[in-house]
């Protein structure tokens, strides 16, 4: 089945704590990118991946750090998580094109930071 | 950062209305918009990917257009069903970042 995973789908953690949000696609896409959704505000995007070793931020990657060593892999990073990076974060995957594929999106994972 | 503007925020419909929302975006730099349907507890899913100037796209019930030079694209539920309920967001690919409106709630009452 074609699908984009994360892990974990929820966690609670303390300020400072490092972390890592790990996300998965199994449909050979290039194309890979976090998002954050916060009530009232639509999904913002952190960061992007456009292939392998290469990757691009957002409008909101402070904070945040990514890597890409594998084309299925695009782990979300937080190296001091701070209580105003409580989100909800998606992650989502696409072919690489001028924009006429469909990103699918994995499950969202709730973050809360304390 | 693009603006990009939905609305309404929010529509309350009785089942059978036909409703439409609308997205509106700079123009400038578009590659392409995407519609997706976002119901509670899931993730958003495609409904839409549209690239054209005057594009239109339909799928059962739900059809949308496109107008690039003005920067608008309307979403259209006809015959709304309460399974119609969820928040609809559009996004345009500027280069190559997504930039997401904050939605259309819609409820659809039986």
């Amino acid at each position: 089945e074609a699908q984009v995973t994360q892990n974990p789908r929820y966690l609670i953690t303390v300020t400072g704590k490092k972390l890592t949000v790990t996300c998965s696609q199994n449909m050979n896409h290039e194309y890979m990118s976090w998002y954050r959704q916060d009530p009232g505000l639509g999904l913002r995007q952190i960061y992007y991946s456009m292939n392998v070793e290469v990757t691009d931020k957002g409008d909101v990657p402070e904070g945040y750090k990514v890597s890409r060593k594998e084309k299925r892999n695009f782990p979300l990073i937080l190296e001091s998580p701070s209580p105003n990076q409580t989100s909800l974060y998606f992650c989502a995957s696409r072919i690489r094109d001028r924009g006429w594929n469909e990103q699918y999106f994995g499950p969202g994972t709730r973050l809360t930071v304390t | 950062i693009l603006n990009v503007e939905q609305s309404p925020q929010s529509l309350h419909v009785q089942e059978g209305d036909s409703t439409n929302f609308t997205c509106s975006f700079p123009s400038s730099n578009f590659y392409a918009l995407h519609w997706y349907r976002w119901e509670t507890a899931k993730s958003p899913e495609a409904l839409f990917v549209m690239t054209l100037n005057g594009d239109e796209k339909k799928k059962g019930r739900i059809s949308a257009t496109l107008n690039t030079k003005e920067g608008y694209s309307y979403l259209y539920i006809k015959g709304s069903q309460p399974e119609d309920s969820a928040t609809y967001l559009c996004a345009p690919l500027n280069f190559n970042k997504f930039y997401f409106g904050s939605g259309t709630k819609l409820n659809v009452k039986p």
